[in-house]
């Protein structure tokens, strides 16, 4: 299976600044999609990213929140805009090569915004 | 994608089999189901999965009702390191974003000495 290598693996922020998360895999992948787990809670989708457009959001997600970049098949990156206490979570980049083949997971980004 | 329902937490005692069930009542007949677990502060792990024959891997099984409603994933011989938060999935297989993945509260495995 694909190597997922998310930085940081953990950042302390402030609130009102921006974070921009990484995701690197070892082969490219046909689907990536990024992932929010608040605190006690599964995971929630936030959006798949597109190789060379624009992401797709689920319902309650924004571009202008989360902006989403993916330049190639082995590459995105999430950003957490004006932060607040409430994004404080583990966000976790997911990714899979099409077909029935499972999605993986990388071991995610822990934040906390004070 | 399907909804699934699973127990929010179970026990299992180390050594003994433990067999979590998962109700995907409303699966299509082109979804899939998917095990995952989450150990803590840990990335969800892939477990198996299956349309609908039973399935085995060096982890666990599968075992999936003829009807497809429901399935079972069955840890033969539950260590310690086997606590953990499992989810049930369903979902298309695809190469298209529709492959994406919802999940649900999973179920909360504990593994007693």
């Amino acid at each position: 299976s694909a190597v997922i290598s998310q930085k940081p693996s953990r950042d302390i922020c402030q609130r009102g600044t921006s974070l921009t998360i990484q995701c690197q895999v070892d082969s490219q992948v046909t689907m990536m999609f990024w992932y929010r787990q608040q605190p006690g809670q599964s995971l929630t989708l936030i959006a798949t990213a597109n190789q060379g457009s624009e992401a797709t959001y689920e319902s309650g997600f924004v571009i202008d929140k989360f902006p989403i970049s993916r330049p190639n098949l082995t590459f995105s990156t999430l950003t957490v805009s004006n932060m607040s206490p409430e994004d404080s979570s583990i966000y976790l980049c997911s990714v899979g090569t099409g077909g029935n083949s499972p999605l993986h997971f990388g071991n995610g980004t822990r934040l906390t915004v004070t | 994608d399907a909804k699934t329902t699973q127990p929010p937490s179970m026990d299992c005692a180390e050594g003994r089999a433990a067999n979590l069930p998962c109700n995907h009542s409303t699966i299509s007949g082109n979804e899939y189901v998917y095990w995952y677990r989450q150990i803590h502060s840990q990335g969800p792990q892939y477990i198996i999965h299956g349309l609908k024959n039973n399935e085995t891997n060096e982890m666990a099984s599968l075992i999936i009702t003829e009807d497809r409603k429901s399935s079972t994933l069955i840890l033969p011989h539950a260590t310690l390191r086997d606590t953990a938060v499992y989810y049930c999935i369903v979902r298309v297989a695809t190469n298209t974003n529709a492959g994406k993945s919802t999940f649900g509260d999973g179920t909360t495995l504990t593994v007693k000495p």
